[in-house]
């Protein structure tokens, strides 16, 4: 079946502009995650949704970061006012809800690469 | 918060050696241990995951141990070949109020296996 599908899979944005970034999570799961990962680093969470609701979003920067999921799908990444070192891969994770005995394993997309000038 | 440290942060090996990678957590309070494989341009993978009641867990050719008391966990691929080049990630992490497992991971192992 389909995996986890982000897009678009490279930006290329002027610093100070504003970008969306949108995470399809695998039909089903519940559960979505938002990474940063900068060049030669690991993962760095920034915010987890469970349904519509983020119960944790303490990794997000900075008020410039934000997100949004709706209908338990589509997530949204929003950056406002970018800068230079914003610029990183942003990865996608999805999983089946903790209550349906699922939330270990998180299934990735394959990253947007966001490159701020 | 939880603090995950990962040796070596670049592995050469030939075709047919054993690779082996470490990784080291702070927080006692962990109790799930993935491990994640990354391709070049595509997300990570999970490829073997340990819980803290387990001490070692093996896939074919792949294997887990993970030490409780000494907080260290360890990855070792057997028999490696060269299509098991990737990028290598741990990661500790615990349930949260939720439910679900939020990861700290490692800064990577850059594993090249050589023909």
């Amino acid at each position: 079946g389909a995996g986890v599908s982000q897009s678009p899979s490279n930006k290329v944005t002027e610093k100070g502009k504003d970008v969306e970034l949108r995470c399809d999570p695998i039909s089903g799961h519940t559960a979505l995650y938002w990474y940063r990962q900068r060049l030669g680093q690991g993962l760095e969470f920034l915010i987890y949704f469970q349904g519509n609701s983020a119960p944790d979003k303490s990794g997000l920067p900075s008020d410039r970061f934000s997100a949004e999921r709706t209908g338990e799908s589509v997530s949204t990444l929003t950056i406002q006012r970018t800068q230079q070192e914003d610029s990183a891969v942003y990865l996608c994770a999805s999983s089946l809800s903790p209550t349906s005995g699922g939330g270990d394993e998180q299934f990735f997309g394959p990253g947007t690469r966001l490159t701020v000038l | 918060g939880e603090n995950v440290e990962q040796h070596p942060s670049t592995l050469s090996v030939q075709e047919g050696d054993s690779a082996v990678i470490k990784c080291t957590y702070s927080d006692s309070a962990s109790n799930y241990f993935p491990w994640y494989k990354q391709e070049l341009g595509k997300g990570p993978q999970l490829i073997i995951d340990i819980r803290s009641n387990v001490g070692e867990k093996k896939d074919q050719r792949i294997a887990v141990t993970l030490n409780k008391t000494a907080k260290h966990f360890s990855l070792h691929i057997t028999e490696t070949q060269p299509e098991d080049s990737a990028v290598y990630f741990c990661a500790a992490s615990n349930r949260t109020p939720g439910g679900s497992y939020i990861p700290t991971f490692g800064r990577g192992t850059s594993l090249i296996v050589h023909p």
